[in-house]
């Protein structure tokens, strides 16, 4: 199963809004709306940001907003601050019952 | 609070075995599906294994398939990757991460163990 594809980086001022792609194939996210997507700043462990495609856990800011269309998932970062400077991770449910995680992206806040 | 604290990590040499161990508490641990996460040095996050709450269904990774066996022991509240057969290329960090919902998303991780496999 090979990785989803993302952008290696995005970057975007502070308040700006940057929008994150990842790409799979039809065995994985364009089957399912089973799509989560992860931030990981330097040395921690990955944080649940986004899950089921769209939906928002707890505690997440309602900066973080996620979709899809066809093959391809986003995440999109509205009013980017410093602090979602980071490593963000996608992932997916595919037809093996198996997951896979995106390339990753680095977030850059200019 | 839940945490997830993984340990047993460390240096084997190509062909040897390691156990990793996670020990948890802030959750009802057998309501919950767990899984395994790894990340080699400077590289992405690449999804190892998942076991169900009652630890009668396990799915593994082509990568590890033969090699690794997940398990978990409810009365503990502890989950488990017995490691054989290691190679180069699994030298990771290794992430425990609690898994909710089914197909599962990861919605809370341990701090990762790290694994080196050299001789």
């Amino acid at each position: 199963q090979s990785a989803l594809t993302q952008p290696a980086s995005v970057s975007g001022s502070p308040g700006q809004s940057i929008t994150i792609s990842c790409t799979g194939t039809s065995s994985d996210v364009g089957s399912y709306n089973y799509v989560s997507w992860y931030q990981q700043h330097p040395g921690k462990a990955p944080k649940l940001m986004i899950y089921d495609v769209s939906a928002r856990p707890s505690g997440v800011s309602n900066r973080f907003s996620g979709s899809k269309s066809g093959n391809t998932a986003s995440l999109t970062i509205s009013g980017l601050q410093a602090e979602d400077e980071a490593d963000y991770y996608c992932s997916s449910y595919t037809s093996i019952s198996t997951y896979v995680f995106g390339t990753g992206t680095k977030v850059t806040v200019l | 609070e839940v945490q997830l604290v993984e340990s047993g990590g460390g240096l084997v040499q190509p062909g040897g075995s390691l156990r990793l161990s996670c020990a948890t508490s802030g959750f009802t641990f057998v309501s919950y599906g767990m899984s395994w996460v790894r990340q080699a040095p400077g590289k992405g996050l690449e999804w190892v294994s998942s076991i169900t709450g009652g630890g009668g269904h396990t799915y593994y990774a082509d990568s590890v398939k033969g090699r690794f066996t997940v398990s978990r022991d409810n009365s503990r509240n502890a989950l488990y990757l017995q490691m054989n057969s290691l190679r180069a290329d699994d030298t990771a960090v290794y992430y425990c991460a609690r898994s909710s919902g089914w197909p599962f998303y990861f919605d809370y991780w341990g701090q990762g163990t790290l694994v080196t496999v050299s001789s």
